[in-house]
């Protein structure tokens, strides 16, 4: 069975500044990443995912993340937040076994201006 | 584009009793998802339905049913509300079963239980 950790339950950043958002997932196998936005009171928007390639993947809203095999981790990062990016994002992982996607706690990101 | 919509918002409840919750898409996909979302613990998978009238148990599927009776509709019951249980139910939908395909998410219906 897959799992995967969102160390950071909350992380502060102000407008301007760059951010990275963590994700650890353990699984052996060929597995599928993706982060979801979710802004409050609202469902959660897909962001982008990783299966394999490339390892920097783009989303939308100036999002990129980062699959590392080595590190068993897939890291968002925004180079320069806007006060709007202020959401919880979620990690998650399937696998090509057809496991269901799994998801991290959570990370509540707040942008300050 | 299409949407979810989430039937009703806002749901208080009381203690062993039965509530339903709805959800209805517009894209035609093939594939719906109910999860609970617990403050802290990201979202869980309780239901997941692969076509009409298809059921699959997800992690958390005790204490609840669910329905599939349209391709478009996906309803979730919960059979007895423990009181004091506080979540949102989301409802999602994929093109296909398909493990990496993306999910779209309705904005959740909220519970409350007195």
């Amino acid at each position: 069975t897959q799992t995967v950790s969102q160390s950071d339950a909350h992380v502060t950043v102000f407008e301007g500044d760059s951010v990275e958002l963590r994700c650890n997932y353990s699984y052996g196998g060929s597995i599928y990443l993706s982060w979801y936005i979710q802004h409050h009171g609202r469902g959660l928007q897909f962001l982008l995912k990783y299966y394999s390639g490339n390892p920097v993947v783009q989303g939308v809203n100036g999002f990129e993340a980062e699959f590392s095999k080595s590190d068993s981790s897939f890291h968002l990062r925004k180079a320069s937040v806007h006060w709007s990016d202020s959401a919880v994002y979620f990690c998650a992982v399937s696998t090509s076994s057809g496991q269901k996607l799994v998801f991290g706690q959570g990370t509540i990101l707040k942008v300050y201006l | 584009g299409g949407i979810i919509t989430q039937t009703p918002k806002f749901l208080i409840g009381q203690e062993g009793q039965k509530l339903t919750l709805k959800c209805q898409q517009n894209f035609n996909h093939d594939t719906m998802y109910w999860y609970r979302q617990d403050s802290g613990k990201g979202l869980r998978l309780i239901y997941y339905s692969i076509t009409e009238n298809d059921l699959q148990k997800g992690d958390l599927s005790e204490g609840y049913d669910a329905s599939r009776e349209k391709k478009s509709s996906f309803s979730l019951t919960v059979t007895s509300a423990q009181k004091n249980e506080m979540a949102v139910f989301l409802c999602a939908s994929s093109i296909t079963p398909s493990s990496n395909e993306r999910l779209f998410f309705g904005h959740g219906t909220k519970l409350s239980v007195l």
